[in-house]
């Protein structure tokens, strides 16, 4: 199975300063030219939702300071300005190959 | 407009059996996997397993594959997991979610059943 790995696992963010989470695999996610790597968000007390699908195509409703970017094994989720609503848990998934898998989910609280 | 609906809290016994659905509306329940994630207490999301209701070919994660099974409804556009023997370790929030045309991009979820194995 592929294992994913995210860091870091918190973040602690000013508001309109930026935040980057990294997610590795343990295989390569690309096949046929697209990286099979969707980024979602779940909020407190909420479902996910998906921000990102394909590495890099943002969902829809999904504002554009949110982007996701990478290739292969390493994958970045970047949010150029950090706002209130963006906290909550953030968790990266391959859906490359059944079983899918989450990584650990990386923590994103406000100071 | 797309919707799943799951019921909102089951409570069971270990051993007991049981059955939870995901009921789908909004688009054609044929064209669109559906999987199931868990998330047990204050933990991460875990991808339990997912059918396809056209044909019922269903997959699953390690940790499930035998304790669980899912099934698909189509005259009713409703997807099940079901336990045969709950354990108290089965206990946390199973979400229904609808997958992309691809397999990837989990667009919509439902908003989760709380289901409690506990003496």
């Amino acid at each position: 199975d592929i294992v994913m790995t995210q860091s870091p696992l918190s973040l602690l963010v000013t508001p309109g300063e930026p935040a980057s989470i990294s997610c590795r695999s343990t295989q390569s996610l690309n096949s046929n030219g697209y990286d099979y790597l969707d980024w979602y968000l779940q909020k407190p007390g909420q479902s996910p939702q998906v921000l990102i699908y394909l590495g890099s195509s943002r969902a829809s409703g999904v504002p554009d300071r949110i982007s996701g970017s990478g290739s292969g094994t390493v994958f970045t989720l970047k949010i150029s300005r950090v706002e209130a609503e963006d906290v909550g848990v953030y968790y990266c998934l391959q859906a490359l190959q059944t079983p899918y898998t989450f990584g650990q989910g990386t923590k994103l609280e406000i100071k | 407009e797309v919707q799943l609906l799951q019921s909102k809290i089951e409570v069971k016994e270990p051993g007991e059996s049981l059955r939870i659905s995901c009921k789908t509306s909004g688009y054609n329940f044929a064209s669109h996997w559906i999987a199931w994630v868990r998330q047990m207490p204050g933990k991460g999301l875990e991808w339990v397993g997912i059918i396809s209701p056209r044909d019922s070919e269903t997959r699953y994660g390690p940790p499930f594959q035998g304790r669980v099974t899912i099934s698909a409804d189509t005259s009713i556009t409703t997807v099940y997991l079901h336990w045969g023997s709950l354990k108290a370790s089965d206990t946390g929030i199973y979400y229904c979610v609808r997958s992309g045309m691809g397999g990837y991009n989990y667009d919509y979820w439902g908003q989760g059943t709380l289901v409690t194995a506990s003496s």
